[in-house]
């Protein structure tokens, strides 16, 4: 059984840049949520895909972007990139329903200068 | 709107030694479940264990249990017999069916050898 996979794994981009963040789900899940997790600081929401439609979202702008494939992978793409975009991008998957937990990835460390 | 409060940055503890972590949490919902992660320096959030809000009957996984109090909206974390290798930030966290879920800020787990 595999785990939650994400690239890359460190990534420093220029203020104003673009960047998309990839992510693989756990075999079987179907559900694929992103959180940013800034340093000191419990994961905050941004949103979550569900057979590749988007079925959450958190408070975040609409320069956070996101996919879901058919096969359940998701990119996390965020445009116009500001200082306070620096964090931990956690990628979790899992089957769809409260009851579950995620599987988190070990996350993509996001540094803008 | 769902909070979740721990109100321990840093706690320590003898190995061998029993710890408690405290949180909190506002809802106004009577179903929901609860989790307590473990982040260690690798990144990756490791579920520890789940609580069922509706089950009376504090969930209990090896050498951790959680001591459940929903009238109160607490959820605290027990580990026992405190190894170095539960060293890690302890994140607890909400999750409603609206699927998203809510982190509290961490507590940091330092075990003294």
């Amino acid at each position: 059984e595999t785990g939650v996979t994400q690239s890359p794994t460190h990534l420093i981009k220029t203020r104003g840049q673009q960047v998309t963040l990839r992510c693989s789900s756990q075999s079987g899940h179907n559900t694929v949520s992103w959180y940013q997790q800034a340093l000191g600081q419990g994961p905050q929401f941004i949103f979550q895909y569900y057979r590749e439609e988007e079925n959450g979202r958190g408070n975040f702008p609409p320069r956070f972007s996101g996919l879901q494939f058919p096969n359940y992978s998701s990119e996390l793409n965020v445009n116009a990139l500001e200082l306070d975009d620096s964090a931990l991008y956690l990628c979790a998957s899992s089957l769809t329903g409260p009851n579950y937990g995620y599987t988190f990835g070990s996350g993509t460390r996001l540094t803008v200068v | 709107a769902q909070t979740v409060t721990q109100s321990q940055p840093e706690m320590s503890v003898q190995e061998a030694e029993t710890v408690t972590l405290s949180c909190t949490y506002d809802t106004s919902e009577s179903d929901y479940y609860l989790f307590w992660y473990k982040q260690p320096p690798s990144r990756q959030m490791i579920l520890v264990i789940r609580q069922e809000a509706y089950k009376q009957q504090n969930a209990t996984e090896n050498r951790f249990s959680v001591n459940f109090q929903k009238a109160a909206k607490s959820f605290s974390l027990k580990i026992s017999d405190s190894q170095l290798g539960d060293a890690a930030m302890y994140f607890c966290a909400y999750r409603w069916f609206g699927n998203q879920f809510y982190f509290g800020t961490g507590t940091s787990l330092t075990v003294i050898p």
